[in-house]
């Protein structure tokens, strides 16, 4: 059964300090992997498209990365402006269109 | 560019009445939509998946005569709750796909729905 799982549910860090945010995932033939982020009462905002092994992306203090089983989103110097629900999802082969959304991350950066 | 938006943003109707939601892609043409409801700190759930000019298929566990969906044009999408009751209440969200960019779901904004 394809799945999603993020980790960890949420996120609390300090103005500056750099971590990431995991997303392992479960799917019969990966046909793309997707970064989201999610404000408050907000529809998601398209971040990153990743399609395979060792492929990254970036965009300002965010940084995608891909591998077989698992996807990182990166944070680099965070600000407080970067406080949201971070989301992946997959889609997989097989002329499925459809997203298999995780539960996302929330994260929270405190000046 | 891949912008869609939503209308109504916000609506809040009495139990029974039938409540429509609009979705548009504003700078693209739409090949497939899609629409989700998100619950209070929940991820989204995929409701069904449109095309231009035919029938939506719809995800186990939704009731189709409910939740009807009407994908008129390439930049239209409808949704119409009918005969709402308190349990629908939530935040209906669309997506939508286009030609050059097959792959990449955008989202709209986002309705949220309160039935009374």
């Amino acid at each position: 059964e394809d799945q999603v799982t993020q980790s960890p549910e949420a996120l609390r860090l300090q103005e500056g300090e750099s971590s990431s945010l995991n997303c392992s995932y479960t799917v019969s033939g990966l046909r793309g992997l997707f970064w989201y982020r999610q404000d408050p009462g907000k529809g998601p905002e398209f971040l990153f498209t990743l399609y395979s092994a060792g492929e990254e992306k970036e965009k300002e203090r965010l940084k995608a990365t891909l591998t077989k089983k698992e996807s990182f989103l990166h944070i680099t110097a965070p600000k407080p402006e970067d406080s949201a629900t971070y989301l992946c999802a997959v889609r997989r082969s097989g002329g499925y269109n459809k997203l298999i959304f995780g539960a996302g991350t929330r994260l929270a950066v405190h000046p | 560019g891949a912008v869609v938006s939503q209308h109504p943003s916000w609506v809040i109707c009495k139990s029974g009445t039938s409540v429509k939601i609009e979705c548009r892609s504003l700078d693209f043409q739409a090949t497939t939509m899609f629409w989700y409801r998100q619950f209070p700190k929940q991820s989204l759930m995929l409701m069904a998946t449109s095309n231009e000019g035919s029938k939506a298929t719809y995800e186990q566990g939704v009731e189709k005569d409910k939740f009807l969906i009407n994908h008129a044009s390439l930049t239209l999408s409808t949704l119409t709750v009918t005969s709402a009751h308190p349990e629908d209440s939530s935040f209906y969200i669309c997506s939508a796909t286009s030609g050059l960019d097959g792959e990449t779901q955008y989202f709209g904004p986002g309705t949220r729905l309160l039935v009374l």
